[in-house]
């Protein structure tokens, strides 16, 4: 089952706009990541946030989580056509297995040149 | 590049055969899982081996099933497919205890 759910399914942007995706999700976490997927390919992990952190910057990429709305966000500033791609947030329990990553349905992003 | 690869890259096979699955894992990373990704959904975990032993497992009935190697290489085979199997299949391995993952490029099964 899908735990992640992300807002929106869909975000069309100019290039050097800045991109903000959420995700909410329901149950007690040990961490949120976020990945890219390019063309149903292979998963990218682009950063991750624990449930004791509140922001994280890495590059480009800001990731926010509020674990008091069971919610997080990612933002993509200074955006590129090559950063058009599905972007997915995932989960992982406070207890069981450590790999067990869930899924939202992912975000698809498009930059115009 | 991650480091993991994948093979098939892509399959066809008829509903009612088995197909076997291989990943082979970054050297070192002790613990892999494999997810289910069916067209325009996120991926679903079906299960995970540390150390050649299954230690967590998603909602998939028992005809998914896996092997991982002592040199931590893995297979998922699935038996009986059902048309509802196509999907995009992946594997990500680990160093048992770390939080990142890393994915292989995935195996495109179609079921007819």
């Amino acid at each position: 089952s899908q735990q992640g759910e992300e807002d929106p399914q869909a975000l069309s942007i100019q290039e050097g706009e800045n991109a903000t995706m959420n995700c909410s999700y329901k149950t007690s976490i040990n961490n949120l990541q976020w990945y890219r997927q390019n063309s149903g390919r292979g998963l990218v992990h682009l950063i991750l946030i624990r449930s004791n952190e509140r922001e994280k910057h890495s590059g480009r990429l800001r990731v926010t989580l509020d674990t008091s709305k069971k919610s997080s966000s990612l933002l993509i500033t200074a955006s590129r056509a090559a950063d058009t791609a599905s972007y997915f947030c995932a989960t992982v329990p406070r207890t069981g297995a450590n790999s067990k990553l869930t899924f939202g349905k992912g975000i698809t992003l498009s930059v115009r040149p | 590049e991650t480091g993991v690869t994948q093979s098939p890259t892509h399959l066809i096979k008829t509903r009612g055969q088995q197909v076997t699955l291989r990943c082979s894992s970054q050297s070192g990373h002790n613990t892999v899982s494999w997810y289910q990704q069916a067209l325009g959904q996120g991926p679903q975990f079906i299960f995970q081996y540390y150390r050649e032993e299954e230690n967590g497992r998603g909602n998939f009935p028992p005809r998914f099933s896996g092997l991982q190697f002592p040199n931590y290489s893995s297979e998922l085979n699935v038996n009986a497919l059902e048309l509802d199997d196509s999907a995009l299949y992946l594997c990500a391995s680990k160093v048992g205890g770390q939080e990142t993952q890393y994915f292989g490029p995935g195996t495109r099964l179609l079921v007819l």
